[in-house]
C-alpha cells in the first residue's frame, strides 16, 4: 500500500534561516510527488510537482524540491525562509487517480 | 486558474441534523473528491467520484455518503451528524487518468456539530 511520511510533525526556524522539510513515501514505482502549503484556515495550494525528468524541481514562492529516487524521498527546500512562509505543509504522492497525503509538518517561524 | 469553491466556509449543526456540503469546479474535471482533515492526522478521504453518478468509498465513509448529479458539482451528506464529526471538509478535484494529474482544492468547509 502507498504511504506518505512526514517525519518532523513541527519545525521552528528563524527569518532567513534555510529549511528542509523530510518526506518520504512507499510505492512500487515512482508515483507522482507534489508539496502543497496550507495556510491557516484555508485550502491547500500547490507549491511544486514531480512527474518526470530532471529531479530537482523549482515551484512558487521560492521553494524547491530533490527527487531522490534511492532514498524514497521528495525533501522541500528553501534558502532562506520568510515569515509569511509560517503554514502547514503536506508532501503527497499520486499512483495515478488517488492521491495520498502525509500528516504535514507545521512551520513556525521566529523573527 | 483552477477553481474549486465551497459554498460554506463556515457552518454549526446540531446532532442529528441533515448537512449538506457542496463543492463545484470549474475546469470540467473528472475525478472529484472529499476529504476531512483533523489535527494530527492529515488529509483523510471521505469519498471520490470519477464521473457523474460514480462514487468509490475512501478511507473513512462511515456516517457520509455523497452525490453527484452534475460533473462540476460534488455533494457531501452527512445523514446524521454527530459531533465527532466536527472537522475540516476540503473538497477537490482532478482530471482523470492523465497521468500527470494535480488535484485542486478549495478553501474548505469548517463545520461545527453541537
Amino acid at each position: 500500500a502507498q504511504s506518505v511520511t512526514q517525519p518532523d510533525i513541527h519545525i521552528t526556524v528563524s527569518e532567513g534561516a534555510s529549511l528542509e522539510l523530510r518526506c518520504n513515501y512507499s510505492y512500487g514505482a515512482t508515483p507522482y510527488l507534489f508539496w502543497y502549503v496550507q495556510s491557516p484556515g484555508q485550502g491547500l495550494q500547490l507549491l511544486l510537482k514531480y512527474f518526470s525528468g530532471d529531479t530537482l524541481v523549482q515551484g512558487i514562492k521560492g521553494f524547491e524540491a530533490e527527487f531522490k529516487r534511492s532514498q524514497s524521498s521528495f525533501n522541500l527546500r528553501k534558502p532562506s525562509v520568510h515569515w509569511s512562509d509560517a503554514a502547514e505543509y503536506f508532501c503527497a504522492v499520486s499512483p495515478g487517480n488517488q492521491f495520498y497525503f502525509g500528516t504535514g509538518t507545521s512551520l513556525t517561524v521566529i523573527p | 486558474d483552477v477553481k474549486v469553491t465551497q459554498s460554506s466556509r463556515y457552518l454549526v449543526k446540531r446532532t442529528g441534523e441533515k448537512v449538506f456540503l457542496e463543492c463545484v469546479q470549474d475546469m470540467d474535471h473528472e475525478n472529484m473528491f472529499w476529504y476531512r482533515q483533523d489535527p494530527g492526522l492529515g488529509l483523510r478521504l471521505i469519498y471520490f467520484s470519477y464521473d457523474v453518478k460514480m462514487k468509490e468509498k475512501g478511507d473513512i465513509p462511515e456516517g457520509y455518503s455523497v452525490s453527484r448529479e452534475k460533473k462540476e458539482r460534488f455533494s457531501l451528506i452527512l445523514e446524521s451528524a454527530s459531533t465527532n464529526q466536527t472537522s475540516m471538509y476540503l473538497c477537490a478535484s482532478s482530471f482523470l487518468g492523465s497521468g500527470e494529474d494535480t488535484i485542486y482544492f478549495g478553501e474548505g468547509s469548517w463545520l461545527t456539530v453541537v
